[in-house]
């Protein structure tokens, strides 16, 4: 059974830095490209970072590209978004996103989310 | 940035009827090797989103024939033939042929 399970969320001052991690579990990390949405109270998905399986390949949203800096361990199956600097409207939740491969190899495709962490940036 | 537009935000659907929401895209999101990579999601209360259809009309494990995906090029569909209790929720289209991923704003489906 595929597992996704983020952590590190908390309350943070503006300015401040937050580490999220996501442990995975049930299929080859090291085989799948991942990414990080976010989710403001009330709001949208707004996609934030993507890696692939390998950290040869990653994409930043231009809300959070010198701020935000995703990485992985493939030998601990984990995954990471570094996040400084951080702004009001970085409040939100953060989903750990599974990429499908097989017959999406030439674009994107989520099949597994993770339940998310709240992240909050207020005095 | 490829811009996702949904409609209606809001809709209200009677059990057992039927429901459609719309996606729309200012960008062709059809590949070069002919794959069409728009994704609907759905998220019901309180829960993180699921995974519904992969390029356009590709069921995801689990999603019950009731949901289908349609469309081509920039103009997508999502259908419910019978709407039931459980399909109470927001839904999201998403484009995964272009960076930066952006979704649609989503639209909340509710019952009569």
């Amino acid at each position: 059974e595929v597992q996704l399970l983020e952590s590190g969320g908390g309350l943070v001052q503006p300015g401040g830095s937050l580490r999220l991690s996501c442990v995975v579990s049930g299929f080859t990390f090291s085989n799948y490209a991942m990414s990080w949405v976010r989710q403001a109270p009330g709001k949208g998905l707004e996609w934030v970072s993507a890696i692939s399986g390998s950290s040869a390949t990653i994409y930043y949203a231009d809300s959070v590209k010198g701020r935000f800096t995703i990485s992985r361990d493939n030998s601990k199956n984990m995954l990471y978004l570094q996040m400084n600097s951080l702004r009001a409207e970085d409040t939100a939740i953060y989903y750990c996103v599974k990429e499908r491969e097989g017959d999406c190899r030439t674009g994107v495709c989520f099949d597994y989310w993770g339940q998310g962490t709240l992240v909050t940036v207020s005095a | 940035d490829v811009v996702m537009t949904q409609s209606p935000l809001s809709l209200p659907v009677t059990l057992g009827q039927p429901a459609s929401i719309s996606c729309r895209s200012t960008q062709s999101l059809v590949h070069s090797d002919g794959n069409i990579y728009l994704n609907w999601f759905q998220q019901r209360p309180g829960q993180s989103p699921r995974p519904l259809i992969y390029k356009v009309s590709n069921r995801d494990s689990g999603v019950p024939d009731r949901f289908s995906g349609s469309g081509s090029g920039t103009e997508f569909t999502l259908r419910i033939s019978r709407v039931e209790a459980e399909d109470v929720g927001v839904y999201y289209c998403m484009q995964g042929r272009h960076w930066p991923l952006t979704f649609g704003g989503g639209t909340k489906v509710e019952i009569k």
